[in-house]
C-alpha cells in the first residue's frame, strides 16, 4: 500500500476554509486518493476521491499536485459539524486487496466558533 | 436510502460466550468487509468477502469467523470471545468492479468482553 502522511491535528475557525494536506509520495500511477472522515466514533464517511485531476463535490474539493505526490482536501466553509478525524487513503490498485481501505491515524480537525 | 446496517450497536458479553454481529447492505455490493478500531491502532481489516461464498482473511483475523451465504449479509462471528476483542467494529461494503467507487460503512458495534 502506498503510505500517506498527514498532520496529527489542525484547527480552523468556523466559516473559514479548512485545508487538510496529505503526502503520498509512493503512490502508483493508477492508484486513487480517497478522503474519508469519522465523526466521534461513527462509521467513516466518504468525502471525495480523485486520480489526477482536481475534483469538487457538494462536500469538498480535492487538489492533487501534478506529480501526484501530495494532495489537499478543502472544506470551503467549515462548520462546527465538520469537527472530525479526516483520513487520506491511497486505494490499492488491484488484486485481492482491491476493495481494502488502509487507514492511517488521520488528522483531527477541530472547528472553533 | 443506501445503507449498511449493523446490529447490535452495543454489546457487553462474557469471555467464551459465542456471539454474532450482523451486517446487511441494500446496495447489491459484491465487496464487504469488517474492521475493528482500537485507540492508537486505527481501523484494521479483519475479514473481507468479494462475493457470495468467497471470503478471506484481512490483517487481524485471529479469533473471528465470517460467512457470506447471501450477497446482502456478512455476519461476524466470535466463537469464543476474549477481552482483547473488546473494540469498536465496523462493517463496510462497496462495488468490486470499479476502483473509483466509495465504500459505505455501518454505524459501528461497540463490543465489550468481560
Amino acid at each position: 500500500d502506498a503510505k500517506t502522511t498527514q498532520p496529527t491535528s489542525m484547527d480552523c475557525a468556523e466559516g473559514r476554509a479548512a485545508n487538510l494536506p496529505c503526502n503520498h509520495s509512493t503512490i502508483s500511477g493508477n492508484e486513487y486518493v480517497y478522503w474519508y472522515r469519522q465523526i466521534h466514533s461513527q462509521g467513516p464517511q466518504y468525502i471525495i476521491h480523485g486520480l489526477k485531476n482536481n475534483e469538487t463535490n457538494e462536500m469538498a474539493s480535492l487538489i492533487i499536485t501534478e506529480d501526484r505526490k501530495s494532495s489537499t482536501l478543502i472544506l470551503p466553509h467549515a462548520t462546527l459539524r465538520d469537527t472530525a478525524v479526516y483520513y487520506c487513503i491511497v486505494r490499492d490498485a488491484g488484486g485481492t486487496s482491491y476493495g481494502k481501505l488502509t487507514f492511517g491515524q488521520g488528522t483531527i480537525l477541530t472547528v472553533h466558533p | 436510502e443506501a445503507q449498511v446496517t449493523q446490529n447490535p450497536r452495543y454489546l457487553i458479553t462474557v469471555t467464551g460466550k459465542k456471539l454474532t454481529v450482523t451486517c446487511s447492505q441494500n446496495m447489491n455490493h459484491e465487496y464487504m468487509s469488517w474492521y475493528r478500531q482500537d485507540p492508537g491502532l486505527g481501523l484494521r481489516q479483519i475479514y473481507y468477502s468479494m462475493n457470495v461464498e468467497v471470503t478471506d482473511k484481512g490483517d487481524v483475523p485471529e479469533g473471528y469467523k465470517v460467512s457470506r451465504k447471501e450477497k446482502r449479509n456478512f455476519p461476524l462471528i466470535l466463537e469464543s470471545p476474549s477481552p482483547n476483542q473488546t473494540s469498536l467494529y465496523f462493517c463496510a461494503s462497496s462495488l468490486l468492479d470499479r476502483q473509483d467507487t466509495e465504500a459505505f460503512f455501518g454505524q459501528g458495534t461497540r463490543l465489550t468482553v468481560v
